[in-house]
């Protein structure tokens, strides 16, 4: 079965700084990866996926992220944190080969962006 | 108005009552899907749907049961609440031409 590790729990960074935040996949087939951000008392918004392609999926709010087959990662990055990125990161993963097969979620990512 | 909305957002009951939530969605999806968070855990999938005629068990059915009434209505029951079903559960949706999953504001359960 398939699934997805954060390995921070909590991820802090000034504005204006680079932001990274990891995550790394188990599929036996090919993976479709999401990123996904909850605010405080909000649901799940969508940010990005990867399909195929381009291993550079750039998705909302300016956030970017790199799938990387070789080390079955796909970090989820920004150039410039903002105060208002503060939220809980989550990383899914479902694996193509079985689409009946459910999708994973990591256990998330707190970052705290401070001014 | 809210593409998906989950009724109530919040609800106390006690150990052994019958709790229904719902979920209805005007995205006109084929998929719906329900969750659990818990700190530490992140989402578990409880239960999900493909169509109307559809019902999965996902990771964390045990103690759930669920009712596909409609396309656009998927209902999550607890038939005897227990504390350690204390958690905040969401409704999720999504279309069979693409895996992107939608999600409600979720509803916060506490179970005494």
């Amino acid at each position: 079965a398939q699934s997805v590790a954060q390995p921070e729990d909590q991820v802090n960074v000034a504005e204006g700084n680079p932001l990274t935040v990891k995550c790394t996949y188990s599929v036996s087939g090919n993976p479709y990866l999401f990123w996904y951000v909850q605010y405080p008392n909000r649901g799940l918004q969508f940010l990005l996926k990867y399909i195929t392609g381009d291993n550079l999926v750039k998705g909302s709010y300016g956030f970017e992220a790199e799938f990387n087959k070789s080390q079955t990662s796909f970090h989820l990055k920004k150039p410039s944190a903002l105060v208002s990125d503060s939220a809980l990161y989550f990383c899914a993963v479902r694996d193509h080969e079985h689409p009946s097969n459910d999708m994973r979620f990591g256990a998330g990512t707190r970052l705290t962006v401070k001014p | 108005d809210a593409d998906v909305t989950q009724t109530p957002r919040n609800r106390i009951t006690k150990t052994g009552k019958r709790i229904m939530l719902e979920c209805s969605q005007t995205k006109g999806h084929d998929r719906m899907y329900w969750y659990r968070q818990d700190p530490g855990l992140g989402l578990r999938l409880i239960y999900y749907s493909f169509d109307v005629k559809d019902i999965n068990k996902g990771e964390i059915s045990d103690g759930y049961s669920v009712s596909r009434q409609a396309q656009a209505k998927f209902s999550l029951s607890l038939e005897s609440a227990i504390p350690n079903q204390t958690a905040l559960y969401f409704c999720a949706t999504s279309d069979y031409r693409e895996d992107t999953q939608y999600f409600g504001p979720g509803t916060r359960l506490t179970v005494l």
